[in-house]
C-alpha cells in the first residue's frame, strides 16, 4: 500500500520568512495530493490540493510543489503569519473514491 | 463543499461499554470515510462506508470492534464496541466531495473526542 512521508515533524519560523514541507510517496498509481491544516482542537481543513498533471499550483501565499518521477511533493508558505501556526498533513490517493494516506504531519509554529 | 456534523462531540465512557457516533452531511455522497486520530497523531483510516454495502476495512481494524452502518447517503454510525482506555482517541468522519460524482477532495466533520476510563 501508500507509504507517505514527511518533513520536518516540526518548524519554527520567524513572522514573515517562509516555510517548507516535504513528503514523499511510493505509490506511483497515486495521482491526487492533498494538503490539510489543522488548527488545535479542530477538524483538518482541505487549504490546497494538486493532481499529478500539474507540476505546481499556488493560492495566495500558498503553493505546492510535484515531482512525480522523484515521488516527492512539498508545501511552500510565503509571508508567514502567526495565524498560520499549527499542524500540516500532506496525503496522497489515486482519486476516484480510493484511499487517501496521510503523512505524519508537521507542526508548524510561527513566532510574532 | 459538504456540511458534516458529528454527535456526540466528546465522550466518556466507561471500559467494556460501546459507544455510537453519528455523522450527518447535508448532502447526499458516495462515500463516507471512518478515520482515528490518536493524540498528536496523523489520520489513520478505519473503514470506508458505501451505502448498500458492508464497510471495507483497512488492515488492524475489525468489523466486531468498530461496526459501520450506511442506511443512505446523508448519514453513517460508527460503533465503538468494549472500549478500552487504548480508544481514546478523536474519531472523525469524512465525505469525498459534495455530491454523487468523485470529486477527490474529502472533506472531515468536527469530530468525536472519546476518553475511556
Amino acid at each position: 500500500g501508500e507509504n507517505v512521508e514527511q518533513h520536518p515533524s516540526t518548524l519554527s519560523v520567524q513572522e514573515g520568512d517562509s516555510a517548507v514541507i516535504k513528503c514523499t510517496y511510493s505509490d506511483s498509481a497515486s495521482n491526487y495530493f492533498p494538503w490539510y491544516k489543522q488548527e488545535l482542537g479542530k477538524r483538518p481543513q482541505l487549504i490546497i490540493d494538486i493532481r499529478s498533471n500539474v507540476g505546481e499550483k499556488k493560492d495566495q501565499r500558498i503553493a505546492v510543489t510535484l515531482n512525480k518521477t522523484a515521488k516527492h511533493f512539498s508545501l511552500h508558505i510565503t509571508e508567514t503569519q502567526p495565524e498560520d501556526s499549527a499542524v500540516y498533513f500532506c496525503a496522497a490517493s489515486p482519486g476516484g473514491y480510493q484511499k487517501v494516506t496521510f503523512g505524519t504531519g508537521t507542526k508548524l509554529q510561527v513566532i510574532p | 463543499s459538504a456540511v458534516i456534523s458529528q454527535k456526540p462531540s466528546r465522550d466518556i465512557c466507561q471500559r467494556g461499554t460501546s459507544l455510537t457516533i453519528q455523522c450527518q452531511v447535508d448532502s447526499q455522497v458516495t462515500m463516507m470515510f471512518w478515520y482515528r486520530q490518536q493524540p498528536g497523531q496523523s489520520l489513520t483510516l478505519i473503514a470506508t462506508a458505501n451505502q448498500g454495502s458492508e464497510a471495507t476495512y483497512e488492515s488492524g481494524f475489525v468489523i466486531d470492534k468498530f461496526p459501520i452502518s450506511r442506511p443512505n447517503l446523508t448519514f453513517s454510525t460508527l460503533t465503538v464496541s468494549n472500549m478500552s482506555p487504548e480508544d481514546s482517541s478523536i474519531y472523525l468522519c469524512s465525505v469525498e466531495g459534495s455530491g454523487l460524482r468523485a470529486s477527490n477532495e474529502q472533506f472531515f466533520g468536527p469530530g468525536t473526542r472519546l476518553t475511556v476510563l
